[in-house]
């Protein structure tokens, strides 16, 4: 099983500054198959990115991800209101499809 | 527009049993894998199970493997998560997902989620 380590665990900024949150796998996560997710209180979560680089539809450009193998980043480059949330990353390279235990990013 | 919506949750004694269904509108469901994640108050994420298109091949995170039991209806656009032997840990609100891509033979990402229904088991 691959587990996945986000960090922080809460993150505390201003709107406006840039948030850089980690995901790093156990093992290497095949063909880079690493989705990340916002959730909101009492909402579902949300998909911003998959394949560890690759924008979902309706997000916007301040949401970037990168990183390959078992290190893995999410960039908000300027924090809006709306983005203090939890995020997730997930790998669904492999059985079972884990998710790491989330980043918490709230208002400073 | 794609929808999600699961239904079934509720109240049950430990030992019980309870299904979960999620009708999903919107898109070819028989093209999709399917899924269920699950989430206990105030926790992160667990994913459960996915089945494929076909129901042909089915995957479930090890420690569920047994008294879990994910199953689909293609005609009715319906999803289903049988859980027996019900423990207090299974609290947790349930969402159906649909994987990223049609036609795959392999599970994605999660693209659409459901609302969620919530599963408390208690005495």
């Amino acid at each position: 099983e691959i587990v996945l380590t986000q960090s922080p665990g809460t993150l505390s900024l201003s709107p406006g500054e840039r948030a850089a949150l980690s995901c790093r796998a156990s093992q290497t996560v095949s063909r880079n198959y690493l989705a990340w997710y916002q959730q909101k209180p009492g909402q579902a979560p949300r998909r911003l990115i998959y394949g560890a680089s690759s924008g979902a539809t309706d997000i916007p450009d301040r949401f970037t991800g990168s990183g390959s193998g078992t290190d893995f980043t999410l960039t908000i480059s300027r924090l809006e209101p709306e983005d203090f949330a939890v995020y997730y990353c997930q790998q669904y390279g492999s059985s079972p499809y884990t998710f790491g235990q989330g980043t918490k990013l709230e208002i400073k | 527009e794609v929808q999600l919506v699961e239904s079934g949750g509720g109240l049950v004694q430990p030992g019980g049993s309870l299904r979960l269904s999620c009708a999903a509108s919107g898109f070819t469901f028989s093209t999709y894998w399917m899924s269920w994640v699950r989430q206990a108050p105030g926790k992160g994420l667990e994913w459960v199970a996915y089945i494929a298109q076909d129901g042909s091949r089915r995957y479930y995170v090890d420690s569920l493997k047994g008294r879990f039991i994910i199953s689909r209806d293609n005609a009715n656009n319906s999803l289903f998560l049988q859980m027996n032997s019900l423990r207090a840990e299974d609290t947790a609100v349930y969402y159906c997902a649909r994987s990223g891509y049609s036609s795959s033979w392999e599970p994605h990402e999660f693209d659409y989620w459901g609302q969620g229904t919530l599963v408390t088991v208690s005495s």
